[in-house]
């Protein structure tokens, strides 16, 4: 498997509260993604990442953020947590554009 | 953003070949068709990808006409542990973006 890592792999947190979910590669890709997946809805591209600084957003970005400090890690934030984004957050990161993304194991995540 | 449409569920025997049609009638110039299975609780792994006729790999082959409108994808002769949800996200062309839709959960019986 790829090497990429998710932490924390479970949290539960309240409304209102910042939250930051961490993806982490040994890979050296160039390119990283978040996307979260919800019951009936398949996955959804939250960010994604071209480079170091260099990011964008998918198409649920509203209430996240990203960062990228560093190749090896892409940080999604939530500034302040809400119970509509309770869900399964997965990670994914491929070489380039046009290559297939290896995905991490997800984050599942419960904001009461 | 263009979603793929596929059949919801699907159910066949082990030693059975698997066709999984997908839909993608909004399909552009420059997307890629993908597909990638998912089992419970791990993310979605890469099965095989193409843009027009067929390609092959050790697992799969992936079938696309010639209007790109669709694309099947087929698993010789499935055993149990090909029990999972089958998606074929559209790759968004020079972005690396992929664009999902709900999945086929196939099972495998006995």
């Amino acid at each position: 498997d790829a090497g990429i890592t998710q932490s924390p792999r479970h949290k539960v947190t309240e409304t209102g509260t910042p939250v930051t979910l961490r993806c982490h590669q040994t890979e050296n890709h160039r390119y990283m993604y978040w996307y979260r997946q919800d019951p009936g809805h398949g996955l959804r591209l939250i960010h994604y990442s071209y480079g170091v600084k260099d990011t964008d957003k998918g198409e649920v970005s509203d209430g996240y953020s990203v960062s990228r400090s560093k190749t090896e890690d892409f940080l999604l934030t939530l500034e302040s947590a809400t119970s509509s984004q309770t869900s399964v957050y997965f990670c994914a990161i491929s070489k380039a554009d046009g290559q297939p993304q290896h995905f991490g194991d997800g984050t599942r995540l419960s904001i009461l | 953003l263009a979603k793929t449409t596929q059949p919801i569920s699907m159910d066949s025997y082990e030693g059975q070949e698997v066709n999984i049609t997908c839909s993608h009638n909004n399909i552009a110039t420059n997307d890629y068709i993908t597909w990638y299975q998912q089992f419970p609780s791990q993310g979605p792994r890469f099965i095989i990808q193409g843009y027009k006729t067929k390609v092959t790999n050790e697992v799969a082959s992936l079938f696309i006409p010639a209007d790109r409108k669709s694309s099947t994808l087929s698993l010789p002769r499935v055993s149990l542990s090909d029990t999972a949800v089958y998606y074929c996200p559209l790759e968004k062309g020079n972005t690396g973006k992929l664009i999902f839709g709900q999945g086929t959960t196939l099972q495998v019986k006995p």
